[in-house]
């Protein structure tokens, strides 16, 4: 199975901050990358498609980027409703598609 | 509206059974691949069962022979059969829609719609 590694673990940011996540597979994925936001007690929901697509009604200032092994989810200014745990996802690799462990965002 | 509901979930004693519903509107499950990914407490996810439009299925090693995944086209549901129950099945259950991206190898999917998750514990 490929396995997807997330990069921090945690992280501390405040309001209006720049944050990156990275993910990166055990072997090339080409775009076969999806990223996830999950608040506590919720079911997760679909960000970022296709390693840059963004879905529909999921606010601009989430970007998505990579390609091969290496990929980064970017959110160019921390809003509140930000804070959350953050999952990649491939999509080579059907049916076994695996998850990251997740990057969780804290608030400073 | 595309949504999906699960329900079934509860306490049962290891060596246990237990079927969770995932019952769907804004789609019809007959032609969307349907999964069932969980979440064991305070950790990641992992994509347990599929079933495909075909009436093909799919589950993750660590369930084979105990989880059976199904649906009724009439009640446009998809159901999860857990048999041999064991402490390390406790986890949050949430069913999802697979979107098929249409790549030629299946490779491209995502996730989307979730449900809101129904609770498993597998406890004596």
């Amino acid at each position: 199975d490929i396995q997807m590694t997330q990069s921090p673990s945690s992280l501390s940011a405040s309001v209006g901050d720049r944050v990156t996540i990275t993910c990166r597979a055990s072997q090339s994925i080409s775009s076969y990358l999806n990223w996830y936001q999950q608040k506590p007690g919720k079911a997760p929901e679909l960000l970022i498609y296709l390693a840059s697509s963004l879905e529909s009604g999921v606010p601009p200032r989430f970007s998505g980027s990579g390609s091969g092994t290496d990929f980064t989810l970017t959110i160019s200014s921390l809003q509140p409703e930000d804070f959350a745990t953050y999952y990649c996802q491939e999509s080579y690799s059907p049916p076994r598609f695996t998850f990251g462990q997740g990057t969780k965002l804290e608030i400073k | 509206e595309v949504q999906l509901v699960e329900s079934g979930g509860g306490l049962v004693q290891p060596g246990g059974s237990l079927t969770l519903s995932c019952a769907a509107s804004g789609f019809s499950v007959s032609s969307s691949y349907l999964s069932w990914v969980r979440q064991a407490p305070g950790k990641g996810l992992e994509l347990v069962s599929v079933m495909y439009t075909g009436g093909s299925t799919y589950s993750t090693d660590s369930v084979k022979g105990r989880f059976t995944i199904s649906r009724d086209n009439s009640k446009n549901t998809v159901y999860l059969q857990m048999n041999s129950l064991r402490t390390e099945d406790t986890a949050v259950y949430y069913c999802a829609r697979e979107v098929d991206y249409g790549d030629s190898e299946g490779r491209g999917d995502w996730f989307d719609p979730w449900g809101q998750g129904a609770l498993v514990t597998v406890s004596s």
